[in-house]
């Protein structure tokens, strides 16, 4: 069976300020993906990173980084200088290597005040 | 990239409808779909992965006959709510399994659903 846990569930921060979204999984399959996503107030789910299983380099978008780390099953995703516009419910998911479903962790709801 | 679409985007109907979703994938085949349920402040649960030209497998506790999928082509798929109740309010999103091209095995989200039940 899959896990995702996403333990913070409502995060406030100011503006400028770093926060770091948590995510542990856990799963029995040798090969899986890991994605992390971001749900704006209007519903639509936009994509932000996958990850596979034997790639565990860390990865920075611009002011996004995830830190992948096997050994303590976490995939975690830092927003660098958060601003209001991030403000959103994120989710972290697993998928099997072989099979595109997705197993979602419960959300991050994160607001940034001016 | 890869478009889903949805329709209707919200929709509000009398209890005892009956309510059809569409999720189209715009410019890729998909031969699977998969059909999310979003109640208020929750995470995305799984109800059903959908396979074109074969029957839907349904997830422990979503009852089949109350959510009937077809997948008649490789760019559409159907999610109809039978006998609606307000307890079926919630938010629907599909998702479309890219099986060609540089995002193979990729999933792209549709924009959701929103169904109210009077």
């Amino acid at each position: 069976a899959q896990k995702v846990t996403q333990a913070q569930t409502e995060i406030s921060v100011v503006e400028k300020e770093d926060v770091t979204l948590d995510c542990v999984y856990e799963t029995r399959d040798t090969t899986y993906y890991l994605f992390w996503y971001k749900q704006p107030p209007s519903g639509e789910l936009v994509f932000l990173i996958r990850r596979n299983s034997f790639d565990e380099q860390n990865e920075i978008s611009g002011r996004y980084s995830w830190n992948f780390q096997k050994s303590t099953s976490s995939f975690n995703f830092t927003i660098t200088a958060s601003q209001v516009v991030d403000s959103a419910v994120y989710f972290c998911a697993l998928s099997p290597g072989a099979n595109s479903k997705l197993t979602f962790g419960k959300g991050i709801t994160l607001s940034v005040r001016p | 990239g890869a478009v889903v679409s949805q329709h209707p985007s919200r929709v509000i109907c009398k209890s005892g409808t009956s309510v059809k979703i569409e999720c189209r994938s715009l410019d890729f085949q998909a031969t699977t779909m998969f059909w999310y349920r979003q109640f208020p402040k929750q995470s995305l649960m799984l109800m059903a992965t959908s396979n074109e030209g074969s029957k839907a497998t349904y997830e422990q506790g979503v009852e089949k006959d109350k959510f009937l999928i077809n997948h008649a082509s490789l760019t559409l798929s159907t999610l109809t709510v039978t006998s609606a109740h307000p307890e079926d309010s919630s938010f629907y999103i599909c998702s479309a399994r890219r099986t060609s091209g540089s995002s193979y095995n990729e999933q792209f989200f549709g924009p959701g659903t929103r169904l109210t039940v009077l």
